[in-house]
């Protein structure tokens, strides 16, 4: 079973802080992507990434920087971080190609005082 | 805007009866994916379809294959375990994310 890990699995800032998500997979996955999950929306897609040093825009971008480094890591940055961003927010990874099945990691609840 | 519709967004069972969930699109989609979260916020894998139908115990779930723009999840004998919210994701191919709905909070009572 495919292995995605997130760091930190909770976090707690102030308004204006510098935050950063952290998401390693370890199953050689090109794809991986960072979706944020709000009561009544769902998950929405904030970016993803074909693979090391790709980046692509989702549908809920604004307020967040993405970077990958490698294929395995894939982090989410806030730099800085407003109330309306408290979320729990979702790593995931896929093969692509012409499969996109996702394996999620467990998530992070962040929390913007 | 969205492209995957959910439906219904509630929904209330007695254990042993039968139920079904929606998800439509309001393009093509080359594969759908159904998910439920569970209490502790964890999503768990419960189908991957590119077409046709997949079954597991006492789910089953169908891909619209002639015009790709719906899918159905049904759950057959409800338990109470079954409760939860499910989720379902498509990908609409040409190196698109796969998009979520809204999400169907299942309950199942005694």
């Amino acid at each position: 079973e495919a292995a995605v890990t997130q760091s930190p699995r909770n976090k707690v800032t102030v308004t204006g802080g510098n935050v950063t998500l952290s998401c390693r997979q370890t199953n050689s996955h090109n794809y991986m992507y960072w979706y944020r999950q709000d009561t009544g929306h769902g998950l929405r897609l904030i970016h993803y990434s074909y693979g090391a040093g790709n980046l692509q825009i989702g549908d809920v971008p604004d307020g967040y920087k993405a970077t990958r480094t490698t294929q395995e890591d894939f982090f989410l940055l806030l730099e800085l971080a407003s109330p309306s961003q408290t979320s729990l927010y979702f790593c995931a990874s896929s093969d692509g190609g012409s499969n996109e099945r996702l394996f999620f990691g467990h998530g992070t609840k962040l929390s913007v005082l | 805007g969205d492209q995957v519709e959910q439906s219904p967004s509630a929904l209330s069972l007695h254990e042993g009866t039968d139920s079904a969930l929606r998800c439509n699109f309001t393009t093509t989609m080359r594969s759908v994916q159904w998910f439920r979260q569970n209490s502790r916020g964890s999503l768990i894998s419960l189908f991957y379809l590119a077409s046709g139908t997949k079954e597991n115990g006492r789910l089953k779930s169908a891909f619209d294959s002639k015009e790709r723009r719906y899918s159905t999840l049904h759950i057959r004998d409800a338990q109470l375990e079954d409760s939860g919210t499910y989720f379902c994701a498509a990908e609409a191919g040409n190196n698109n994310a796969p998009r979520f709905g809204a999400g169907t909070k299942l309950t199942v009572k005694p």
